[in-house]
């Protein structure tokens, strides 16, 4: 069986200072983690993915994450916050052999990232 | 291309009616989902559908039925609706199989019901 934990359910930082969002799994079987985001009142999107290619995974708007399988974490980071980084945090984890749902697709409750001026 | 579309955007019922939630993607995916957000939970899986034809259960099912009209459409039906189904109702769909674990899901925009 999978599941995810976000560690914070709300992070604040300053704008222009680093970004941290914490996330750590568990997973019987290799698994591929991902990242979405998800602006108020709007859909979620991807910002980068973990395939097993490489630990230290680049995405979108200069965000990255760094798989570490034995803390069994995938932290999102960003050097330097910008105000439109405010939103909604969500890690997701996937593994073929799910004991859970159908899809084997688990979301964490999600981290809101608040960006102060 | 448009991506993942749903209707309606917003949605007000009373306790008892029914209706029925569009889903559309035009990028021939093969894999379409529905979920629920509710707020500090996440998203659950209401349903899926890994191809067309076929139809599976997810973390909660109950109160909810789908239908996959064809490659492109995937609909949620609310039968008897109830005030615990007030919640965000989002629609994803992925390129390939289902079992594919490195695929990422695309999303519509959502849709607002609110039960009464």
């Amino acid at each position: 069986a999978q599941s995810v934990t976000q560690l914070d359910s709300h992070v604040s930082v300053s704008e222009g200072t680093p970004v941290l969002l914490r996330c750590n799994y568990s997973s019987s079987y290799s698994p591929s983690l991902f990242w979405y985001v998800q602006h108020p009142n709007k859909g979620l999107q991807l910002l980068l993915k973990y395939t097993s290619a490489a630990t230290l995974v680049k995405g979108i708007n200069g965000f990255e994450a760094e798989f570490k399988k034995s803390e069994t974490s995938f932290h999102l980071t960003k050097p330097s916050a910008h105000m439109s980084d405010a939103a909604e945090y969500f890690c997701v984890v996937r593994e073929v052999y799910s004991g859970g749902g159908a899809d084997g697709l688990t979301f964490g409750k999600g981290t809101h990232l608040i960006i102060q001026p | 291309n448009a991506g993942v579309t749903q209707t309606p955007k917003f949605q007000v019922l009373k306790t008892g009616q029914s209706m029925t939630l569009q889903c559309a993607q035009d990028m021939n995916h093969n894999s379409m989902y529905w979920y629920r957000q509710d707020p500090g939970m996440g998203l659950r899986l209401i349903y899926y559908s890994a191809s067309e034809g076929t139809t599976d259960k997810g973390e909660v099912p109950n109160g909810y039925n789908v239908s996959r009209l064809n490659k492109r459409e995937f609909s949620l039906r609310l039968e008897s609706a109830a005030p615990s189904q007030t919640s965000v109702y989002f629609c994803a769909s992925t390129p390939r199989g289902a079992r594919d674990i490195y695929n990422e899901q695309f999303f519509g925009p959502g849709t607002r019901l609110t039960v009464l």
